[in-house]
């Protein structure tokens, strides 16, 4: 079974300062990893996804993951943080269902980030 | 524009009420879903459907239904809600690109 962890509930960091939010996955299979945002009574947006291509991926906002197969990691960073970047933040990992080819989506707990003026 | 709704956004009821929380996409996806947000525990899958007709149930299943009828509709059906079904409500469908779009949410306060 495949399953994801955010390694850091609450992130706070300083306007300009770099972001780094740490995902570690386990999967069985190649997996597709997903970051996803979350603002204030919002719905959840798509920020970078990594289905086997480039193992460093871009992203919104200036956001990018770096897949990293040998630590099982998919971390993901900003250089400098802006104000409208305060939001949860969840990693994601994508489960195959085999036989129909259609993917189930395992969540991480979500790390909330605070970005201070 | 291409999107996910639901409706309600925010719903009181009291236990036992039935209710239909209903979710609609306008992009043509076979796959859709539905999840539960909690705090500290992420999203977690509630049923999800690959077609018309065909549903299953995910990691937290019990105490609700769904229905596939047509494929831009899934709606999500709480018999007899409780208290502890008080939660933060994901409608998703998944387009062939893996990506996952999802709905506003709709937050339910179960009495």
């Amino acid at each position: 079974a495949q399953s994801v962890t955010q390694l850091d509930s609450h992130v706070s960091v300083s306007e300009g300062t770099p972001v780094l939010l740490r995902c570690n996955y386990s999967s069985s299979y190649s997996p597709s990893l997903f970051w996803y945002v979350q603002h204030p009574n919002k719905g959840l947006q798509l920020l970078l996804k990594y289905t086997s291509a480039a193992t460093l991926v871009k992203g919104i906002n200036g956001f990018e993951a770096e897949f990293k197969k040998s630590e099982t990691s998919f971390h993901l960073t900003k250089p400098s943080a802006h104000m409208s970047d305060a939001a949860e933040y969840f990693c994601v990992v994508s489960e195959s269902k085999g036989l129909y080819n259609t993917d189930k989506l395992i969540f991480g707990t979500g790390t909330r980030l605070q970005v201070f003026p | 524009e291409a999107q996910v709704t639901q409706n309600p956004r925010y719903l009181i009821t009291v236990t036992g009420k039935k209710l239909t929380v209903t979710c609609s996409q306008n992009m043509n996806h076979e796959y859709m879903s539905w999840y539960r947000q909690d705090p500290g525990l992420g999203l977690r899958q509630i049923y999800y459907s690959m077609n018309v007709e065909v549903t299953d149930k995910g990691d937290v299943p019990e105490g609700y239904k769904v229905s596939r009828k047509e494929k831009r509709n899934f709606p999500l059906i709480l018999e007899s809600p409780s208290p502890n079904q008080t939660s933060l409500y994901f409608c998703a469908s998944t387009g062939g690109d893996e990506t996952q779009y999802f709905g506003p949410g709709t937050r339910l306060l179960v009495l």
